[in-house]
Parts: C-alpha cells; sequence; structure tokens
C-alpha cells in the first residue's frame, strides 16, 4: 500500500529559530494536508495544498505541495513555545477513495 | 459550534467487555472514520461510512463493529476487548468530494 515517509522523526530547537519538516511517498497524491497534534488532543488540520507547486501560509506557517506531486514540505518561521506538539502530513490519492494516508509524524520541541 | 465530539474521553474496562465509543458531527458531514493511533504505527483507520447505512472496512478492522443509522452518529463497539486495543481512538469527519477530515478530541482507550 500507500506510506508516506515524514522526517525528521523529532526536532529540538530554540524559541525563534526556523523549521523545516517534509514528507516524501512512492505514489502520487492529488491533495496534501498538514496537521498539528497537541498533547492529548486529536490533530487540527494546519493547512490544505491542491496543486503541485502550490505554495500556501497560515501565519508563521508555510507549506508546499512538490511539483512531482511525491513530496510536500512544511516551514515554520520564527518558532514559539505553543508550536511544541506532533505534526503530521497525510495525502489523499483523490476519486472516490476517501481515504487519507499519514506520515508518522514529526515531534517538535521548543526551548524557551 | 460543537463540532465533533467523543464519548467518553477516558475509558478503563476489562478483557472481554463490549464497550462502545460515540461519535458525534455536527457539520452534517457524509464521511465518518475511525482511527486508532499507537506509538510506532502512527493513524491506523479501523472503519469509515461514506454516508448513513455505508460503511466499510479500513486498516485494522478485526475486532471492531461500527453503525451509522444517523449521519451524524458513528458509534465504535468493541466486541470482547483484548490488551492489544489499549489505544488512543480518534473520530474525523469530512465533506464529500473533499479530502479535509476533521478530527475530534479521542477517547484512551485501556483495557485490563
Amino acid at each position: 500500500g500507500q506510506q508516506l515517509n515524514q522526517s525528521p522523526q523529532s526536532m529540538f530547537i530554540q524559541e525563534g529559530e526556523d523549521v523545516s519538516m517534509n514528507c516524501t511517498s512512492s505514489s502520487i497524491f492529488n491533495t496534501w494536508l498538514w496537521y498539528k497534534q497537541d498533547p492529548g488532543e486529536g490533530p487540527v488540520l494546519l493547512i490544505a495544498l491542491y496543486k503541485a507547486g502550490e505554495l500556501t501560509s497560515n501565519g508563521r506557517l508555510t507549506a508546499q505541495f512538490g511539483i512531482t506531486r511525491k513530496d510536500s514540505f512544511l516551514n515554520i518561521s520564527a518558532s514559539i513555545p505553543s508550536d511544541v506538539g506532533i505534526y503530521f502530513c497525510a495525502g489523499h490519492s483523490g476519486g472516490s477513495n476517501y481515504k487519507l494516508t499519514f506520515g508518522k509524524g514529526t515531534l517538535l520541541t521548543v526551548n524557551p | 459550534d460543537a463540532g465533533i465530539t467523543q464519548s467518553p474521553r477516558y475509558k478503563i474496562t476489562e478483557t472481554g467487555r463490549q464497550v462502545t465509543l460515540m461519535c458525534h458531527q455536527t457539520w452534517s458531514h457524509s464521511y465518518m472514520f475511525w482511527y486508532r493511533q499507537d506509538l510506532g504505527h502512527g493513524l491506523r483507520l479501523i472503519y469509515y461510512s461514506a454516508a448513513a447505512d455505508i460503511t466499510d472496512k479500513g486498516e485494522v478492522p478485526d475486532g471492531y463493529v461500527v453503525s451509522r443509522s444517523k449521519t451524524e452518529n458513528f458509534p465504535l463497539t468493541l466486541e470482547s476487548a483484548t490488551r492489544s486495543q489499549t489505544s488512543v481512538y480518534f473520530c474525523a469527519s469530512s465533506e464529500r468530494e473533499l479530502a479535509e477530515q476533521y478530527f475530534g478530541p479521542g477517547t484512551r482507550l485501556t483495557v485490563t
């Protein structure tokens, strides 16, 4: 089946630093999604990407849909302590199949 | 706006008991999903439903039963709980034709 490789698995950074993480797939996706999960809560949708090459921002977050449609990137600028959490990517292949394929997540820790 | 809710948030049960986890959404989304989240495995799809009275198996359906008599509710039943079903369970929903799934806060289930 489809698999997503998300990296890095974890990051430990200082407040104010920029962060980059990515997901790669062996299959093509029509939609890429990025979620954040706080401890004890459900994943919250951050950004949705629909077209190859698309670059979309949500505040300090910027995500890109890779031109090959097999990868996506998430950048967080000027990190703050509340950015702590697990970030997941998810891919959707489209059509009548409404299932998502999830990456295993990137655990982000921000040191104040 | 309640969105998507899950109950209970925490549950401890004994091996062999039947337990039902509830999921309710107020958006009238057509699609609903049940996932379990475990360390090392990420989010795995248990069952999903495209509409009332239409359900289908996901990646890890064994030991679980679902029903969807009303669009807004999607209960998940563990017919005879096992220790391997100790996990955090998330319900999610999405609109028809769109990939974005919106998650509930989760139910932490412990089977002793």
